[in-house]
């Protein structure tokens, strides 16, 4: 089955700076990847997504690029705010379209 | 509306308790998902149904017991359950099992004495 891994397990900077989290996957079938952010005592919540067939996807503050060759892909969060601070978790989905998720990066911006 | 909801938010059951979850949807998804997820860990898949049909089941014990009695709702009936099932229960819907975005619940928060 698919094995996702996920780096940083924690994470720190200063409010204004950017996190960049990175995760690898080991199926070449996983063709789509989300990362979902969660703060304390609540679901995930999805923040942004990429399919295989795109290289790179942004959106305002938060892009996502993924290098299907060497199988990785990663958030990059700019211009950091106290509210960016939650636990982020990145998953990969395989052709039999289920989720596999990465360990989960807690991240904390520090004002 | 991308609104999963959930209910209750806590549980707390002894191990010779019935109980149930409950999960409801009114995005005309057709694919919901049972997720366990312990503390400090990612969400682990128990469930997928599709069209109200039990489609996948992670070799979860018996003592959880999905139903789907239509569309937007979806129930998951506990039984003699153990210390170690005490975890947050998520729930997801997407529009389809082949469509990108899963949207979770806030989650019911299961503590079993």
């Amino acid at each position: 089955g698919e094995n996702v891994e996920q780096h940083p397990s924690t994470l720190s900077v200063q409010e204004g700076d950017s996190a960049v989290i990175k995760c690898t996957y080991s199926d070449s079938a996983s063709n789509y990847f989300p990362w979902y952010k969660q703060e304390l005592g609540k679901g995930p919540q999805l923040i942004i997504d990429i399919r295989s067939n795109v290289g790179e996807k942004k959106d305002q503050r938060i892009a996502v690029t993924l290098n299907k060759t060497a199988k990785h892909f990663s958030l990059h969060i700019t211009e950091t705010q106290p509210e960016d601070s939650a636990v982020y978790f990145c998953a990969a989905e395989t052709g039999a379209n289920n989720l596999f998720f990465g360990t989960g990066t807690r991240l904390t911006v520090i004002p | 509306d991308t609104e999963v909801t959930q209910t209750p938010k806590h549980l707390v059951m002894g191990m010779t308790n019935k109980k149930s979850l409950k999960c409801e949807q009114h995005m005309g998804h057709r694919a919901m998902y049972w997720y366990k997820q312990k503390a400090k860990k990612p969400p682990e898949l128990m469930f997928v149904y599709s069209y109200e049909k039990l489609s996948i089941n992670e070799s979860v014990p018996s003592r959880f017991s999905p139903e789907c009695p239509n569309s937007s709702l979806l129930n998951l009936h506990l039984h003699a359950l153990q210390p170690e099932d005490s975890a947050l229960y998520l729930c997801a819907s997407r529009f389809e099992v082949s469509t990108d975005t899963q949207y979770f619940g806030p989650g019911t928060r299961l503590t079993v004495l």
